[in-house]
């Protein structure tokens, strides 16, 4: 199993360019979700899924959209990229809410 | 405002003793709680649960306390080993298929 993969790893973007940040689990996991991290603020929550065809907002949603076509992937949008969105981003999926499988991180930075 | 605070950003501990990381969180509805540990340029893996009916919970050197009460829990590992340097974040939900909320974690180094 490859697990929780993320793809890219590195990106950079101008402001107001719009992107979107993969991830795809082979695990078969209904529950997955989007954080973001950011030094001195932990990991913040952006958006949740608990199933195909169903999301939910997190802590921090504005400024991104997801959708979740198939339990597989849960892609992560970023509608106009604005330098406060500079992180790192961090997909993750488990079969409950709890012990969840995180994937390596994309780093994003938005000049 | 946090709903999970971790209020020691950075701890040190001599090889071989008790490290103690702290979490408080303020949303009573909060039911299962987590601890995460994150190496530099990985994602977070898993470490130890707890759900509110319990009020330890041991797993080989790591042991997580909870006390609904004071809503405040505790990692200690025993004996701490250089291994164990990483950032630790404190998660918690209002039940197991709920959203995680993690706190602003606290970064431990074990000194040799």
């Amino acid at each position: 199993n490859a697990g929780v993969t993320q793809t890219p790893k590195f990106q950079v973007l101008k402001t107001g360019q719009s992107m979107t940040l993969q991830c795809a689990q082979d695990m078969n996991h209904e529950y997955m979700s989007w954080y973001r991290q950011d030094p001195g603020m932990g990991l913040r929550l952006i958006h949740y899924s608990v199933g195909a065809g169903i999301t939910d907002q997190g802590e921090v949603p504005n400024g991104y959209n997801v959708s979740r076509s198939t339990t597989e992937d849960f892609p992560l949008r970023l509608l106009s990229a604005a330098p406060s969105q500079t992180s790192v981003y961090f997909c993750a999926s488990s079969y409950s809410a709890g012990k969840q499988f995180f994937g390596p991180g994309t780093r994003l930075t938005v000049l | 405002d946090q709903q999970v605070k971790q209020n020691s950003p950075s701890l040190s501990v001599q090889e071989g003793r008790i490290s103690i990381l702290n979490c408080d969180y303020t949303n009573s509805m909060f039911d299962y709680f987590l601890w995460y540990k994150k190496y530099p340029a990985e994602g977070p893996t898993f470490l130890i649960s707890i759900s509110s009916i319990k009020d330890k919970n041991e797993d080989g050197r790591f042991t997580v306390f909870l006390n609904k009460s004071a809503k405040h829990l505790s990692l200690h590992i025993v004996p701490s080993q250089p291994g164990d340097s990483a950032v630790y974040f404190c998660a918690a939900s209002e039940t197991s298929y709920d959203k995680v909320i993690f706190g602003p974690g606290t970064s431990l180094s074990v000194i040799p």
